[in-house]
């Protein structure tokens, strides 16, 4: 399974664009780029999915170069609700199940 | 549907006790996995089932853990016997079975446990 590298820890203030960036030098051909939410006292929750190029949904964008080492989380005017940790994963997508391995996270603080 | 739920939210109980944590997932998912969730080790997979039957427990870490799960809409994970070390958050998730993409797991609350 890839490993994924990304920050510890990051913050912002409301209004403005964050964007989380995750390595993941190692994915293979079948593999696609997950990030989930995290809230206090709250199980992971999904917020996006990508494979190359660009995705957007009603919460991010998720922006994946070609080469695919990399990838990055674009939350766009942040408010202090999107505090929270957000974890990058990287799974097999090839019809087999993936294991998701979370790894520490990204810890995004939010201030007024 | 009312997502993932899982019971008891908190749990508190002695070293040496036995604990039964338990979980129904979404109604039509074919996958059901236990996580459990530290400050020190972060979120851990324990163990995950398809269709009922266990796939992966390579996660559990010792044979006072044991998880089962006798129909699609039910699963317990029993720790036998407890110690303070166990203290953790534990989650169950569930996932659809859909192909061509990684699947989204949905994650319950949780089950606060503590162990005295």
């Amino acid at each position: 399974l890839a490993k994924t590298t990304q920050p510890i820890s990051m913050d912002s203030y409301e209004g403005q664009e964050v964007n989380i960036t995750c390595s993941h030098n190692n994915i293979a051909t079948n593999d696609y780029i997950t990030w989930y939410q995290q809230f206090p006292s709250q199980g992971p929750r999904f917020i996006i999915q990508g494979y190359k190029t660009k995705v957007t949904n009603e919460v991010a964008s998720l922006f994946i170069p070609a080469d695919r080492k990399s990838s990055t989380l674009s939350l766009p005017r942040v408010s202090l609700s999107d505090t929270a940790v957000y974890y990058c994963l990287v799974g097999d997508g090839a019809g087999g199940y993936n294991k998701l391995i979370f790894g520490a996270g990204t810890r995004l603080a939010v201030h007024p | 549907d009312a997502g993932v739920i899982q019971s008891p939210r908190h749990e508190v109980t002695e070293m040496g006790q036995e604990v039964t944590l338990r979980c129904k997932p979404i109604s039509g998912h074919d996958y059901l996995f236990w996580y459990r969730q530290t400050m020190m080790r972060g979120l851990e997979l324990l163990i995950y089932f398809n269709n009922n039957v266990p796939i992966d427990d390579s996660g559990m870490p010792e044979d006072r853990f044991s998880a089962k799960m006798p129909n699609a809409s039910f699963s317990t994970l029993k720790i036998q016997p407890s110690e303070p070390r166990d203290s953790a958050v534990y989650f169950c998730a569930s996932s659809p079975r859909t192909s061509g993409s990684t699947d989204t797991q949905y994650f319950g609350p949780g089950t606060r446990l503590t162990v005295l």
